[in-house]
This record gives structure tokens, sequence and C-alpha cells, in this order.
């Protein structure tokens, strides 16, 4: 069974910085891209970013290009996003998640960990 | 960017009743949409993908149709279960998701 579980998220001061980190179980993590979606409080999903199985491609939303990094390391099955330059409107819960694939070329998100919360506020 | 529009925003329905929700995207996204159920308090769990394709162990009352800008979600009979938020996404170029449809019992 596939297992996320996400730690690191927690309340920082606007212009602070958080790194969150997701190990994975039960699956062969080298063989999947993964994401980070958020959810502000009360809103809709928000894609953040998303890494290739061996590092090298790595896509972001516009509104946290230069302030976030996404990174994985493959010998430990763990992702991270590390944040910097963090605003109010980056509060959210943050979702690890896999990212399946097939020869159709439809990507979707298939296993979601449970969620860790940041909280940017003064 | 594409934007992903859903409708409506929420709804109110009964057990049995056949449900209908809209995704309307701001350009032609072929057929690279999905379909997510979010219970509150836990993570989306993904039900559609590839406009109409189900997800492995997802209840055949859950289907997807749609192609290009307009997508729809149907669940032909609701179940108590089945109360929830569904969201639409885009997985064309980079990724978006629509607003969210709340489904909850009248």
């Amino acid at each position: 069974e596939v297992q996320l579980v996400e730690s690191g998220g927690g309340l920082v001061q606007p212009g602070g910085s958080l790194r969150l980190s997701c190990a994975g179980y039960g699956f062969r993590f080298t063989s999947y891209w993964m994401t980070w979606v958020r959810q502000a409080p009360g809103k809709g999903l928000e894609w953040v970013a998303n890494i290739k199985q061996d590092g090298s491609e790595k896509y972001y939303v516009e509104s946290v290009k230069g302030r976030f990094t996404i990174s994985r390391d493959n010998a430990e099955k763990s992702l991270y996003l590390q944040m910097n330059s963090l605003r109010a409107e980056d509060t959210a819960v943050y979702y690890c998640a896999t990212v399946a694939w097939d020869s159709s070329g439809w990507y979707r998100v298939e296993s979601w960990g449970q969620g860790t919360l940041v909280t940017v506020s003064s | 960017d594409i934007q992903m529009t859903q409708s409506p925003s929420s709804l109110s329905a009964s057990v049995g009743d056949r449900v209908t929700i809209t995704c309307r995207a701001s350009q032609s996204i072929s057929n690279y949409l999905n379909w997510y159920q979010q219970r509150p308090g836990k993570a989306p769990k993904l039900l559609i993908y590839g406009a109409s394709s189900l997800q492995s162990g997802v209840p055949s009352r859950f289907s997807g149709s749609g192609s290009g800008t307009d997508f729809t979600l149907t669940i032909s009979s609701l179940q108590p279960e089945d109360f929830a938020t569904y969201s639409c996404q885009q997985t064309y170029t980079f990724w978006t998701f629509g607003q969210g449809t709340r489904v909850e019992i009248k």
C-alpha cells in the first residue's frame, strides 16, 4: 500500500523559510514523478510543483517561481519543498503526491499524503 | 494560464439522484482532464483521468465525458458516501484545478 507522510509544516513569519519533507513507503519511489499540491483554508486545490523521477526536470506554478524549490532524494525515498520568502497567501495545507502517467500521456495525481499545514503570519 | 471553471459551485441532492458537474477550460485541453473527490478534512482522491477513464477501485456510478473545452462528471445514483467536493484538473500544460463543486445532502 502506498503511503506518503509529510512533515515540516508550522507557523512562520512573512519573509521566513520552511522546508517540507515527504517520506514514501510501499511503492517504487524512483518510478514516479512527484508533486506538491496545496489548498488554502476553505479554497480549492492549487498545483505547486512537479519533479521528474531523476530530478532532472522541475516545474513550478508562476506564483512560487524563484521562492520555492522542489527536490528529491531517491535513496531516502523522500520528496522536499524548500519554501523561502513566504507570504501570507502561501498559507495552506501542502500535500505530497505521486504522479501516474501512461503511454496516452495522461498525467494524474494518484496517491496523496495527509497534508501538512503551513501558516504564514506575524 | 489555462483557467478551469466548474459549475455549479454547489448543489443539493438526495440519495439516488443523478448528479452532473461541469468543468470548462479557457482553451482546448484535448482530453487531459482529471476529476477528484475530497471529503472534509481528507486528501483528494482520484476518480477519473483522461476525461473518461475510471481509476481502479472507483465505483462504476462515476463517469466522465468531454473533450476540448467542455467536460462533465456524472454520478448516476448518488450514495451517502458521495457527499463531498469534486474538482477538475487540467494537465494539458502546467496544471490547474477548478474551484470545486460541493455536493450537499438535500
